[in-house]
């Protein structure tokens, strides 16, 4: 039992929706971050939270955003949905600048 | 910029066999180097890590040393078991950087 949690795990939109990922991380870990896995690839950092700001970005588009709750939970939101962004959606917890020990199981996105 | 490549895979063992999973990255300045490990079904989890040249960071039976003369960061196990059956992802984490470069992935199965 790693902790982090993911919801839903299974998602299907088109192309042009809008779609919120969720994350509830483990306890006392303050810092959320959410990678994206395409099939067969390895994860790509899309961005991380502290304390419930935005603490670092890679290389994604402003149509990704996120927010992070007092509890430390975190949404992922997606907008203007392209096919290209049907992937693994990965969260990971840890506490103040720490590498992850843990991801969640993740959301598998499809953009038909 | 970093990146982190590893072995082509699929890799393919029997139970008790030795295992090598090559990993090579690019990198300035001076990276940390992490094994995650993928268990069917699961999130990924931290099995082993090493923060600076010859550090050998160990777990569950598997070894990987820092050799920054050849930038690498091989993953080794002595006997495998068919528990070890995964997707294994090599990855390095600038200093001060608060993402995570992960390989492509390398998928093990071992058969009894």
């Amino acid at each position: 039992e790693t902790g982090v949690t993911q919801s839903p795990t299974h998602l299907i939109k088109t192309r042009g929706q809008q779609v919120t990922l969720r994350c509830s991380s483990q306890s006392g870990h303050n810092t959320v971050s959410w990678y994206q896995q395409a099939l067969g690839q390895g994860p790509q950092f899309i961005f991380q939270y502290y304390r419930e700001e935005e603490n670092g970005r890679g290389n994604f588009p402003p149509r990704f955003s996120g927010l992070q709750f007092p509890n430390y939970s975190s949404e992922l939101n997606v907008n203007a949905l392209e096919l290209d962004d049907s992937a693994l959606y990965l969260c990971a917890s840890s506490s103040s600048y720490r590498v992850p020990a843990y991801f969640g199981p993740g959301t598998r996105l499809t953009v038909l | 910029g970093n990146s982190v490549t590893q072995m082509e895979g699929p890799v393919t063992l029997s139970e008790e066999a030795f295992l090598t999973i090559n990993c090579t990255y690019t990198a300035t300045g001076y990276p940390s180097l992490f094994w995650y490990v993928q268990y069917p079904g699961e999130g990924l989890q931290l099995l082993l890590k090493a923060t600076k040249a010859d550090d050998k960071g160990s777990n569950k039976g598997f070894e990987a040393t820092y050799r920054k003369e050849t930038t690498s960061f091989h993953l080794e196990k002595g006997s495998v078991q068919v528990s070890d059956s995964a997707v294994y992802f090599c990855a390095l984490n600038d200093q001060g950087a608060q993402k995570l470069v992960f390989g492509q992935g390398t998928r093990l199965t071992i058969n009894p």
